[in-house]
């Protein structure tokens, strides 16, 4: 089993504070993705990053991928309430995804 | 475009009885991929396909079986419903486009068995 850990769990943050999500793994990944879900939805994808040492930007999202290609991270620059949602990493082998335990995030006006 | 779609959107079972979880694309993916999410967790994968007759087992299969006879069918078969098979079952479709390695999820399942 492709174990993937994401820390915090929960989080509870002031709008226009700045937090960074981490996904770990001892395991290899050919890619790692990140998504957002929202209650009573399927989760939407927001990157995937797939080459060691990646940064992708959106807008206010920065993810980076490790350089082992076993952990990635989700920084989110001055939240708004809108970014609040379960974040989950999700690590490919190939055909396979293994998603991590999720962190749910919620964001004060 | 209607995307990734499933039915029912609710279910309750009895323990013991059967039941077909429904999912349909119109994107013309060939992988596609059943998981499972129990209350506040990730998801875990069930099974998978990567094309019209070609299925395999992910990391929970047990309880399960699927069939993949069209490309835009994957449906999710239920044997001999269990209290621990309550969970919100999510089908996917994945494709390699622009956007690079993607898959899109339909609006879920959530089965109870009691």
């Amino acid at each position: 089993t492709q174990l993937l850990e994401q820390s915090p769990q929960f989080l509870s943050i002031q709008e226009g504070e700045n937090l960074t999500v981490y996904c770990n793994s001892s395991s290899v990944f050919s890619s790692l993705q990140w998504y957002r879900q929202e209650p009573g939805e399927g989760p939407v994808l927001l990157v995937t990053v797939v080459t060691g040492g990646e940064v992708k930007k959106l807008k206010r999202l920065t993810f980076q991928f490790g350089d082992a290609r076993k952990d990635s991270s989700l920084h989110i620059t001055a939240a708004q309430p809108g970014d609040t949602g379960l974040y989950l990493c999700a690590g490919s082998t190939g055909n396979q995804f293994y998603f991590g335990t999720g962190t749910s995030l919620t964001v004060i006006p | 475009n209607a995307g990734v779609t499933q039915t029912p959107k609710f279910r309750i079972l009895k323990i013991g009885q059967s039941m077909t979880l429904q999912c349909t694309q119109d994107m013309n993916h060939n992988y596609m991929y059943w998981y499972r999410q129990d209350p506040g967790m990730g998801l875990k994968l069930i099974y998978y396909s990567v094309g019209a007759g070609i299925t395999d087992k992910g990391e929970v299969p047990n309880g399960y079986n699927v069939s993949r006879s069209t490309t835009e069918d994957f449906p999710l078969r239920l044997e001999l419903a269990a209290p621990s098979q309550t969970s919100v079952y999510f089908c996917a479709s994945r494709t390699f486009g622009g956007r690079g390695d993607e898959q899109f999820f339909g609006p879920g399942t959530r089965l109870t068995v009691l």
